[in-house]
Protein backbone atom coordinates (compact mmCIF):
# COMPACT_ATOMS: atom_id res chain seq x y z
CA UNK A 1 0.00 0.00 0.00
CA UNK A 2 1.83 3.24 -1.29
CA UNK A 3 -0.82 5.75 1.03
CA UNK A 4 -1.90 7.25 -2.19
CA UNK A 5 -5.81 6.56 -2.78
CA UNK A 6 -8.00 7.39 -5.54
CA UNK A 7 -11.89 6.97 -6.43
CA UNK A 8 -13.14 5.94 -7.79
CA UNK A 9 -11.35 2.45 -9.02
CA UNK A 10 -13.44 1.85 -12.02
CA UNK A 11 -15.24 4.24 -14.28
CA UNK A 12 -18.14 3.17 -16.88
CA UNK A 13 -19.15 6.23 -19.07
CA UNK A 14 -20.62 7.53 -22.41
CA UNK A 15 -18.94 9.87 -25.18
CA UNK A 16 -19.98 13.51 -24.22
CA UNK A 17 -19.79 13.12 -20.72
CA UNK A 18 -17.84 14.51 -18.05
CA UNK A 19 -16.21 12.40 -14.83
CA UNK A 20 -14.15 13.50 -11.62
CA UNK A 21 -11.35 10.93 -10.52
CA UNK A 22 -10.33 11.88 -7.18
CA UNK A 23 -7.09 11.44 -5.67
CA UNK A 24 -5.40 11.81 -1.54
CA UNK A 25 -1.20 11.79 -1.65
CA UNK A 26 0.13 10.50 0.98
CA UNK A 27 0.04 12.27 4.80
CA UNK A 28 2.88 14.84 4.25
CA UNK A 29 3.20 14.68 0.49
CA UNK A 30 2.69 18.43 -1.14
CA UNK A 31 3.06 17.29 -4.84
CA UNK A 32 0.71 15.39 -7.07
CA UNK A 33 0.89 14.31 -10.03
CA UNK A 34 -1.75 12.63 -12.48
CA UNK A 35 -0.90 10.15 -15.52
CA UNK A 36 -2.74 8.00 -18.09
CA UNK A 37 -1.70 5.15 -19.15
CA UNK A 38 -3.42 3.35 -22.07
CA UNK A 39 -1.82 0.20 -24.42
CA UNK A 40 -0.60 2.37 -26.98
CA UNK A 41 0.67 5.31 -25.47
CA UNK A 42 2.16 3.81 -22.15
CA UNK A 43 2.62 5.84 -19.10
CA UNK A 44 1.83 9.70 -20.00
CA UNK A 45 2.68 12.93 -17.67
CA UNK A 46 -0.95 15.00 -17.60
CA UNK A 47 -0.01 17.70 -14.65
CA UNK A 48 1.72 18.58 -11.35
CA UNK A 49 0.78 20.49 -8.43
CA UNK A 50 2.10 21.45 -5.53
CA UNK A 51 0.94 22.63 -2.30
CA UNK A 52 -2.34 23.52 -4.23
CA UNK A 53 -0.28 25.38 -7.11
CA UNK A 54 0.28 24.07 -10.70
CA UNK A 55 3.66 23.55 -11.36
CA UNK A 56 4.20 21.31 -14.39
CA UNK A 57 2.01 20.35 -17.29
CA UNK A 58 2.82 17.52 -19.63
CA UNK A 59 0.43 16.15 -23.05
CA UNK A 60 -3.05 17.33 -21.06
CA UNK A 61 -6.07 17.84 -23.15
CA UNK A 62 -7.67 21.15 -22.77
CA UNK A 63 -10.78 18.79 -22.22
CA UNK A 64 -8.92 17.82 -19.23
CA UNK A 65 -8.53 19.80 -15.99
CA UNK A 66 -7.44 19.44 -12.38
CA UNK A 67 -6.90 20.79 -8.98
CA UNK A 68 -5.26 20.13 -5.79
CA UNK A 69 -7.21 21.74 -2.92
CA UNK A 70 -5.93 23.21 0.68
CA UNK A 71 -6.70 19.74 2.16
CA UNK A 72 -4.18 18.47 -0.90
CA UNK A 73 -6.55 16.36 -2.19
CA UNK A 74 -6.40 16.34 -6.05
CA UNK A 75 -9.24 16.06 -8.57
CA UNK A 76 -8.45 15.58 -11.92
CA UNK A 77 -11.82 16.33 -14.11
CA UNK A 78 -12.37 14.62 -17.85
CA UNK A 79 -15.05 16.23 -19.88
CA UNK A 80 -16.25 15.86 -23.90
CA UNK A 81 -15.39 12.08 -23.15
CA UNK A 82 -14.66 10.14 -26.51
CA UNK A 83 -13.46 6.61 -26.77
CA UNK A 84 -10.17 7.11 -27.21
CA UNK A 85 -9.80 8.36 -23.38
CA UNK A 86 -10.48 5.27 -22.05
CA UNK A 87 -7.57 4.37 -20.35
CA UNK A 88 -6.33 3.83 -16.26
CA UNK A 89 -5.43 7.06 -14.49
CA UNK A 90 -2.95 7.01 -12.00
CA UNK A 91 -2.24 9.58 -9.06
CA UNK A 92 1.41 10.12 -7.76
CA UNK A 93 2.54 11.94 -5.10
CA UNK A 94 6.05 13.15 -3.51
CA UNK A 95 7.50 15.15 -0.87
CA UNK A 96 8.82 17.64 -3.62
CA UNK A 97 9.50 17.78 -7.44
CA UNK A 98 10.12 15.69 -10.05
CA UNK A 99 13.72 14.76 -8.20
CA UNK A 100 11.65 12.64 -5.37
CA UNK A 101 10.40 9.10 -5.94
CA UNK A 102 6.61 8.92 -6.46
CA UNK A 103 4.11 6.91 -4.95
CA UNK A 104 1.47 5.89 -7.45
CA UNK A 105 -2.05 5.33 -6.27
CA UNK A 106 -3.92 2.20 -7.39
CA UNK A 107 -5.36 3.83 -10.49
CA UNK A 108 -8.79 4.54 -11.60
CA UNK A 109 -9.71 2.27 -14.75
CA UNK A 110 -12.05 4.59 -17.08
CA UNK A 111 -14.39 3.03 -19.64
CA UNK A 112 -15.88 5.31 -22.21
CA UNK A 113 -18.52 3.75 -24.51
CA UNK B 1 11.47 17.43 -22.86
CA UNK B 2 13.77 14.64 -22.18
CA UNK B 3 12.67 11.37 -23.69
CA UNK B 4 14.33 7.63 -22.48
CA UNK B 5 14.26 5.02 -25.25
CA UNK B 6 13.82 1.40 -23.58
CA UNK B 7 14.95 -1.57 -25.09
CA UNK B 8 13.65 -4.63 -25.35
CA UNK B 9 10.27 -4.12 -25.52
CA UNK B 10 9.64 -7.27 -24.39
CA UNK B 11 11.68 -10.15 -22.60
CA UNK B 12 10.76 -13.54 -21.99
CA UNK B 13 13.00 -15.23 -19.41
CA UNK B 14 14.08 -18.82 -18.26
CA UNK B 15 13.60 -19.07 -14.63
CA UNK B 16 16.70 -18.99 -13.53
CA UNK B 17 18.95 -16.84 -16.20
CA UNK B 18 20.02 -13.27 -15.79
CA UNK B 19 18.67 -10.70 -18.21
CA UNK B 20 19.85 -6.89 -18.56
CA UNK B 21 17.06 -4.08 -19.59
CA UNK B 22 18.23 -0.74 -20.76
CA UNK B 23 17.30 3.20 -21.17
CA UNK B 24 18.77 5.57 -23.53
CA UNK B 25 18.18 9.44 -23.56
CA UNK B 26 20.39 11.47 -26.47
CA UNK B 27 20.71 14.27 -23.71
CA UNK B 28 22.30 13.87 -20.39
CA UNK B 29 19.92 13.07 -17.57
CA UNK B 30 20.32 14.80 -14.17
CA UNK B 31 19.10 11.58 -12.60
CA UNK B 32 17.24 8.17 -13.62
CA UNK B 33 14.44 6.92 -11.66
CA UNK B 34 13.58 3.02 -12.24
CA UNK B 35 9.63 1.81 -10.92
CA UNK B 36 8.21 -1.30 -11.64
CA UNK B 37 4.87 -2.18 -12.71
CA UNK B 38 3.20 -5.93 -11.44
CA UNK B 39 0.33 -7.33 -13.98
CA UNK B 40 -2.62 -4.98 -12.48
CA UNK B 41 -0.76 -3.25 -10.76
CA UNK B 42 0.72 0.29 -10.24
CA UNK B 43 4.07 1.81 -10.57
CA UNK B 44 6.26 1.03 -7.39
CA UNK B 45 9.80 3.36 -7.15
CA UNK B 46 12.74 0.93 -7.02
CA UNK B 47 15.49 3.36 -6.83
CA UNK B 48 17.16 6.41 -8.29
CA UNK B 49 20.34 7.07 -9.52
CA UNK B 50 21.93 10.37 -9.63
CA UNK B 51 25.73 10.15 -10.01
CA UNK B 52 28.23 9.41 -13.22
CA UNK B 53 28.68 5.67 -13.29
CA UNK B 54 27.09 5.11 -10.40
CA UNK B 55 25.83 1.50 -9.47
CA UNK B 56 23.20 0.01 -6.90
CA UNK B 57 22.22 -3.10 -6.11
CA UNK B 58 19.16 -4.43 -4.38
CA UNK B 59 19.26 -7.99 -3.94
CA UNK B 60 19.23 -10.03 -7.09
CA UNK B 61 18.83 -6.47 -9.09
CA UNK B 62 21.90 -4.20 -9.89
CA UNK B 63 21.05 -0.18 -11.36
CA UNK B 64 23.55 1.28 -12.99
CA UNK B 65 24.13 5.02 -14.41
CA UNK B 66 26.49 5.50 -17.36
CA UNK B 67 29.15 7.40 -16.95
CA UNK B 68 28.11 10.07 -19.10
CA UNK B 69 24.45 9.77 -17.56
CA UNK B 70 23.10 9.43 -20.77
CA UNK B 71 21.88 6.14 -20.51
CA UNK B 72 20.97 3.39 -17.62
CA UNK B 73 20.59 -0.41 -16.86
CA UNK B 74 18.77 -2.55 -15.25
CA UNK B 75 20.15 -6.39 -14.60
CA UNK B 76 18.50 -9.08 -12.85
CA UNK B 77 19.87 -12.35 -11.87
CA UNK B 78 18.52 -15.48 -11.56
CA UNK B 79 14.88 -14.74 -12.59
CA UNK B 80 11.87 -15.57 -10.51
CA UNK B 81 8.72 -15.87 -11.29
CA UNK B 82 8.15 -12.47 -8.90
CA UNK B 83 10.02 -10.80 -11.09
CA UNK B 84 7.12 -10.58 -13.86
CA UNK B 85 6.23 -7.10 -14.82
CA UNK B 86 6.43 -4.25 -16.20
CA UNK B 87 10.19 -2.02 -15.59
CA UNK B 88 10.25 1.42 -16.04
CA UNK B 89 13.05 4.15 -16.16
CA UNK B 90 11.86 7.61 -16.01
CA UNK B 91 14.08 10.88 -16.34
CA UNK B 92 12.99 13.92 -14.17
CA UNK B 93 13.34 17.72 -16.12
CA UNK B 94 11.56 20.83 -14.75
CA UNK B 95 9.42 19.00 -12.13
CA UNK B 96 8.17 16.31 -14.09
CA UNK B 97 9.04 12.57 -14.96
CA UNK B 98 8.96 10.79 -18.57
CA UNK B 99 8.50 7.58 -18.55
CA UNK B 100 9.94 5.25 -20.44
CA UNK B 101 7.83 2.88 -23.01
CA UNK B 102 8.74 0.00 -20.22
CA UNK B 103 10.43 -3.56 -20.71
CA UNK B 104 7.46 -6.28 -20.02
CA UNK B 105 9.25 -9.27 -18.34
CA UNK B 106 7.44 -12.80 -18.61
CA UNK B 107 9.03 -15.73 -17.20
CA UNK B 108 8.93 -19.71 -18.14
CA UNK B 109 9.10 -21.61 -15.34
Amino acid sequence: DSGVTQTPKHLITATGQRVTLRCSPRSGDLSVYWYQQSLDQGLQFLIQYYNGEERAKGNILERFSAQQFPDLHSELNLSSLELGDSALYFCASSGGGGNHEQYFGPGTRLTVT
Amino acid sequence: GQQVMQIPQYQHVQEGEDFTTYCNSSTTLSNIQWYKQRPGGHPVFLIQLVKSGEVKKQKRLTFQFGEAKKNSSLHITATQTTDVGTYFCAASENYKLSFGAGTTVTVRA
